[in-house]
């Protein structure tokens, strides 16, 4: 079935490191890539997104590039912030069946020490 | 132009009992989504409005229901509460139309089930 997969964590990284949370998906279809952020006790902000093969999302620094031919969308931050620390969710959203199910990924815990 | 907003932030309930969340979507959008987050599962579609029709649905038993009104307000009802009900419920609005569309999220719910 559709599905997410994201590397498990926690992902321990001092400030000013370079980032990579590992992302790959299994679905039919194109379907759209979502990255969430979520801080602690709070719901989930959209940090970034691709609707179609070879975009690249981008915001805050952090970067991610729909790869249809590696099933991938690894998102990636040059240079750390002890405010980044928080919850990141990889999600797709099909493009058929008109739905607006999102599927997300067990999410990864990345913690940035000063 | 204002988020999503939920109502209550926080909720205890004792198994058994009934429960009705509510969420307010951004002005403009038709779409309302519900999902359930636990440590264990992690986030799971619970169901889709659109338009004040059930336009999609998790795999969750019927104690799980929901509705839209016409200003595309929604709200979700629990009823007959287990210990496993216990978890951050968060709703998202979006506009409805292409899968392409972003989903915003509320702040959630969340709630306690003794």
């Amino acid at each position: 079935g559709d599905s997410v997969t994201q590397m498990e964590g926690p992902v321990t990284l001092s400030e000013e490191a370079f980032l990579t949370i590992n992302c790959t998906y299994t679905a039919t279809g194109y379907p759209s890539l979502f990255w969430y952020v979520q801080y602690p006790g709070e719901g989930l902000q959209l940090l970034l997104k691709a609707t179609k093969a070879d975009d690249k999302g981008s915001n805050k620094g952090f970067e991610a590039t729909y790869r249809k031919e590696t099933t991938s969308f690894h998102l990636e931050k040059g240079s750390v912030q002890v405010s980044d620390s928080a919850v990141y969710f990889c999600a797709l959203r099909l493009s058929s069946g008109n739905t607006g199910k999102l599927i997300f990924g067990q999410g990864t815990t990345l913690q940035v020490k000063p | 132009k204002a988020g999503v907003t939920q109502t209550p932030r926080y909720l205890i309930k004792t198994r058994g009992q009934q429960v009705t969340l509510s969420c307010s979507p951004i002005s403009g959008h038709r779409s309302v989504s519900w999902y359930q987050q636990t440590p264990g599962q992690g986030l799971q579609f619970l169901f889709e409005y659109f338009s004040e029709t059930q336009r999609n649905k998790g795999n969750f038993p019927g104690r799980f229901s929901g509705r839209q009104f016409s200003n595309s307000r929604s709200e979700m009802n629990v009823s007959t509460l287990e210990l496993g009900d216990s978890a951050l419920y968060l709703c998202a609005s979006s506009l409805g139309l292409t899968y392409t569309d972003t989903q915003y999220f509320g702040p959630g719910t969340r709630l306690t089930v003794l």
